[in-house]
């Protein structure tokens, strides 16, 4: 088992560009989700899925846009970066159940010039 | 509008004595709150949890205590270890949430020798 992993660890972009935050995880989880991690904020939910085909918005969804076409992968795209996207990026699954415990990856360290 | 709130950036123990972390939270709808922990470059990893309708929950040197009136929640660490040391998050989620979680902003904990 891998667990949840994340690529790339670290990157750096301009401002404008676009890129996409891969994810994935091998336990068959239902859920998933991208949180943004800043420094004093903690970590602010920016969109989940429930499953295959459904994902919804969190807290802090603009300037990203996500997709969940297997139950394993859930990549995170950035359309036009922007400064303020600069943060570390963490993926986590888990399944439904409302005391499911959330497993995260290691986090991808994000840029934006 | 913080709805978790950790208000201690930061906190220093000596090696062997309690470690007291407070969280607070102001939604009344969150039902189960968690703790995390978290070393440097890597992602938060769960450490206990606690449903509202206990007031306690304990795990070997980890205890939780949860004040549903105060809407307050503690983690207990004894005794410290240098192991320890992380940034510890807490979280809240409400049962109709699916499991959106909530975070608070961290509290560094440094166990000193």
């Amino acid at each position: 088992n891998a667990g949840v992993t994340q690529t790339p660890k670290f990157q750096v972009l301009k401002t404008g560009q676009s890129m996409t935050l891969q994810c994935a995880q091998d336990m068959n989880h239902e859920y998933m989700s991208w949180y943004r991690q800043d420094p004093g904020m903690g970590l602010r939910l920016i969109h989940y899925s429930v499953g295959a085909g459904i994902t919804d918005q969190g807290e802090v969804p603009n300037g990203y846009n996500v997709s969940r076409s297997t139950t394993e992968d859930f990549p995170l795209r950035l359309l036009s970066a922007a400064p303020s996207q600069t943060s570390v990026y963490f993926c986590a699954s888990s399944y439904t159940g409302r005391t499911d415990t959330q497993y995260f990856g290691p986090g991808t360290r994000l840029t934006v010039l | 509008d913080q709805q978790v709130k950790q208000n201690s950036p930061s906190l220093s123990v000596q090696e062997g004595r309690i470690s007291i972390l407070n969280c607070d939270y102001t939604n009344s709808m969150f039902d189960y709150f968690l703790w995390y922990k978290k070393y440097p470059a890597e992602g938060p990893t769960f450490l206990i949890s606690i449903s509202s309708i206990k007031d306690k929950n304990e795990d070997g040197r980890f205890t939780v205590f949860l004040n549903k009136s105060a809407k307050h929640l503690s983690l207990h660490i004894v005794p410290s270890q240098p192991g320890d040391s992380a940034v510890y998050f807490c979280a809240a989620k409400r049962s109709q949430g699916a499991q959106k979680l909530v975070f608070g902003q961290g509290t560094r904990l440094t166990i000193n020798p």
